[in-house]
């Protein structure tokens, strides 16, 4: 069956770094892109970026390039999702989430995280 | 930048009832490479229609999806009480960045 397990709830101060997690169970890590998308409060889904775990490629949506880094462990089958330096308008729950077919980027998004939610706020 | 416009925003109904839901793009999406997703609340996303009009493991048969180019619709036949939640539409013919709608939420009348 597969899954992915997200890290727990976070809260923040505005200006500190946090790394969030996704760990991958049931299928090969490495066929598959895992994307993250942003969830504000009361608000639409927005994709963020996606990284492919077999040779880290990474894509970025114009709006998130320079404030995230996505980045991956394959020895774990986890991704990561990081700041360096939150602000209170990164309070949102974040999913990751996985594209249906092996080896492509874009595609239709099968398998979800429960989703982390991250407050900042001083 | 593909734009997704869903409409209408709200939309209310009674279980029983039919359910049609909008989702119009700025420009042609590739390969009608359009997906529907559900979300109830406190939930994820759950993945309905892909490619248009294909329906994604689980999902009743009751969910059909339709259109090309840049006009795209989700139908549901008759609505059950558990299908009172928010709908978007996703292109990812077009990438980086793939781009959701702005969502309909369908509540019970």
């Amino acid at each position: 069956e597969v899954q992915l397990v997200q890290s727990g709830a976070e809260v923040k101060k505005p200006g500190e770094s946090l790394k969030i997690s996704c760990m991958a169970s049931g299928y090969i890590f490495t066929t598959h892109w895992i994307g993250w998308v942003r969830q504000m409060p009361g608000k639409g889904l927005e994709w963020m970026g996606i990284i492919y775990p077999g040779d880290s490629d990474t894509r970025y949506s114009p709006s998130f390039q320079g404030q995230v880094i996505i980045s991956v462990d394959k020895s774990i089958s986890t991704a990561y999702l990081q700041w360096s330096s939150l602000k209170a308008s990164d309070t949102a729950m974040y999913y990751c989430a996985r594209p249906s077919r092996s080896w492509y980027r874009d595609d239709a998004f099968d398998f979800w995280g429960q989703g982390t939610m991250v407050t900042v706020s001083s | 930048e593909i734009v997704l416009t869903q409409s209408p925003g709200t939309l209310s109904l009674s279980p029983g009832e039919r359910a049609t839901l909008s989702c119009r793009a700025s420009q042609s999406v590739s390969s009608n490479y359009l997906a529907w997703y559900q979300q109830r609340p406190g939930q994820a996303p759950r993945l309905l229609i892909y490619g248009a009009s294909s329906r994604a493991t689980g999902t009743p048969d009751r969910f059909s999806g339709s259109g090309s180019g840049t006009d795209f619709t989700l139908t549901i036949s008759r609505l059950e009480p558990e299908d009172f939640a928010v709908y978007y539409c996703q292109q990812y013919g077009d990438s980086p960045p793939i781009t959701f709608g702005q969502g309909t939420r369908l509540e019970i009348k």
